[in-house]
């Protein structure tokens, strides 16, 4: 079975500055989608970006980018230009390419943004 | 932007009791899911629901649980006999296809007294 790890519980950040955060996961299979989600306050959960498996080149979507270390089964996050609309629970999740559908997440990462 | 809509947003029940949550996915969507996050742990997967019928199940959807789509909007989750073990946030997703993200609702919060 697929699990995905994230290993910092909380993280916290100087706003403007950039903070990662950090995601691993396993699994045996070599096509899959990775996802980060972002939980604030309001409790919706929010996509922030997408990862497939396939794709060498590392997702971007505005502020935030990944760093997907295939090999390494590594997949994090960094916000560049932190806003304090970025705080947050932050997600990673993993999902198998074909067949199931269902999400599979880390315990996730509560980030703080300092003014 | 459309969105996923879930009733109530906290529910208490007395254990032994059936509740029913109420999700209304965003509305060209095809493909449903009902998750949990029991506090402090992971969000987990329940089912997956398409074409009317459950197209995947976690260990964890047992007896108890049922879902359904009772008419063209809303997708319910329904938990027969509560216990209270079974509080927790509980949030659906849809997505427009299976190949495609899903998209979370804000959660029904389940406490069981």
């Amino acid at each position: 079975a697929q699990t995905v790890t994230q290993s910092q519980p909380e993280m916290s950040v100087q706003e403007a500055e950039t903070v990662t955060l950090s995601c691993t996961y396993d699994t045996s299979e070599s096509d899959y989608y990775l996802f980060w989600y972002k939980q604030p306050p309001s409790r919706q959960m929010i996509l922030v970006i997408r990862q497939e498996a396939y794709k060498q080149q590392n997702a971007t979507e505005n502020r935030f980018s990944v760093n997907f270390q295939k090999a390494a089964k590594s997949f994090s996050l960094k916000i560049s230009d932190s806003q304090l609309g970025d705080a947050a629970m932050y997600f990673c999740a993993y999902r198998t390419q074909g067949g199931s559908e269902k999400l599979v997440f880390g315990k996730g990462t509560k980030l703080t943004v300092n003014p | 932007e459309p969105e996923v809509t879930q009733t109530p947003s906290h529910q208490v029940t007395q254990m032994g009791q059936e509740v029913i949550l109420r999700c209304v996915p965003i509305s060209n969507h095809l493909y449903f899911y009902w998750y949990r996050q029991i506090l402090g742990q992971k969000v987990e997967f329940l089912v997956s629901f398409y074409n009317n019928e459950i197209s995947e199940k976690s260990e964890i959807f047992d007896d108890q649980f049922s879902v359904e789509r009772p008419d063209g909007s809303n997708f319910t989750l329904k938990i027969r006999s509560t216990k209270l073990e079974d509080s927790a946030m509980y949030f659906c997703a849809s997505s427009p296809r299976d190949t495609q993200p899903q998209h979370f609702g804000d959660g029904t919060r389940l406490s069981i007294l």
